[in-house]
C-alpha cells in the first residue's frame, strides 16, 4: 500500500517570506499526485494536480510543485506567501489505474504572519 | 449548486446513540468516500464505494457503515456512538474514468460525542 509523508507538521513565516513543504511518497508504480488545502473553518479544495508530462505544475494562487521521481517527491512551493495562505496543506497520492483509495500525508499547517 | 453536500454540518449526541449523517453529490461521479479528521486534522479514510466495490479500511469499527441508496448519495450510519468518534467527516467523490483520484470535498460534517 502506499504512503505519503509531510515533513514539516508547522510552519510559521511572514508574509513575503518563500515557502516549501516536503512531500515524499512510497508507491512502486505510476502515481497521481496532489496537493489540497483547507482553510481554517473550511473544507478541502484542490491546489494543484499532476498526472503526466512536464513535472513542475502551477496551482491556483501562486502555487506551484515539482514532481521528482527519481526522490519519490513532490515538493509544494510559493515564491511570496500571503497572509490569506494560513491554512492546512495536504499532501495526497494515488496509484494510476485500478481500484484504489487516494492516501493523504498527516498535513502541514501553515501560518503567515502580517 | 454546492457539489458535494452533507448533512448535518454540527451533530451533538450522546455516547451510546446512533447517528446518521447524508451525503450527496451532484457530478456524476461513480466513487464516493468517506474521511475521517481528527482533532490534529489527521484525513483517514474510513470507506470508498462506487457502483462495482466498498473498500472498507480494516481499522474502521464495524459500527460504522456506509449506505448507497443510488450512485449519487452515501450515507455514513454510526452505531453506539463513543467519544473518540467525535471529529470532522467528510465526504468526497471523484470519478472513476480518465484521470483520476481528484477528490471533491463536502464542507464537512462535525460530530460531538458527549
Amino acid at each position: 500500500a502506499q504512503s505519503v509523508s509531510q515533513h514539516n507538521h508547522h510552519v510559521i513565516l511572514s508574509e513575503a517570506a518563500s515557502l516549501e513543504l516536503g512531500c515524499n511518497y512510497s508507491y512502486g508504480g505510476t502515481v497521481n499526485l496532489f496537493w489540497y488545502v483547507q482553510y481554517p473553518g473550511q473544507h478541502l479544495q484542490l491546489l494543484l494536480k499532476y498526472f503526466s508530462g512536464d513535472p513542475l505544475v502551477k496551482g491556483i494562487k501562486g502555487f506551484e510543485a515539482e514532481f521528482i521521481k527519481s526522490k519519490f517527491s513532490f515538493n509544494l512551493r510559493k515564491p511570496s506567501v500571503q497572509w490569506s495562505d494560513t491554512a492546512e496543506y495536504f499532501c495526497a497520492v494515488n496509484p494510476s489505474g485500478g481500484s484504489y483509495i487516494p492516501t493523504f500525508g498527516r498535513g502541514t499547517s501553515l501560518i503567515v504572519h502580517p | 449548486d454546492t457539489a458535494v453536500s452533507q448533512t448535518p454540518k454540527y451533530l451533538v449526541t450522546q455516547m451510546g446513540n446512533d447517528k446518521s449523517i447524508k451525503c450527496e453529490q451532484n457530478l456524476g461521479h461513480d466513487t464516493m468516500y468517506w474521511y475521517k479528521q481528527d482533532s490534529k486534522k489527521f484525513l483517514k479514510i474510513m470507506f470508498s464505494y462506487n457502483n462495482k466495490e466498498l473498500i472498507i479500511n480494516e481499522t474502521v469499527p464495524n459500527r460504522f457503515s456506509p449506505k448507497s441508496p443510488d450512485k449519487a448519495h452515501l450515507n455514513l450510519h454510526i452505531n453506539s456512538l463513543e467519544l473518540g468518534d467525535s471529529a470532522v467527516y467528510f465526504c468526497a467523490s471523484s470519478r472513476q474514468e480518465g484521470p483520476t483520484g481528484e477528490l471533491f470535498f463536502g464542507e464537512g460534517s462535525r460530530l460531538t460525542v458527549l
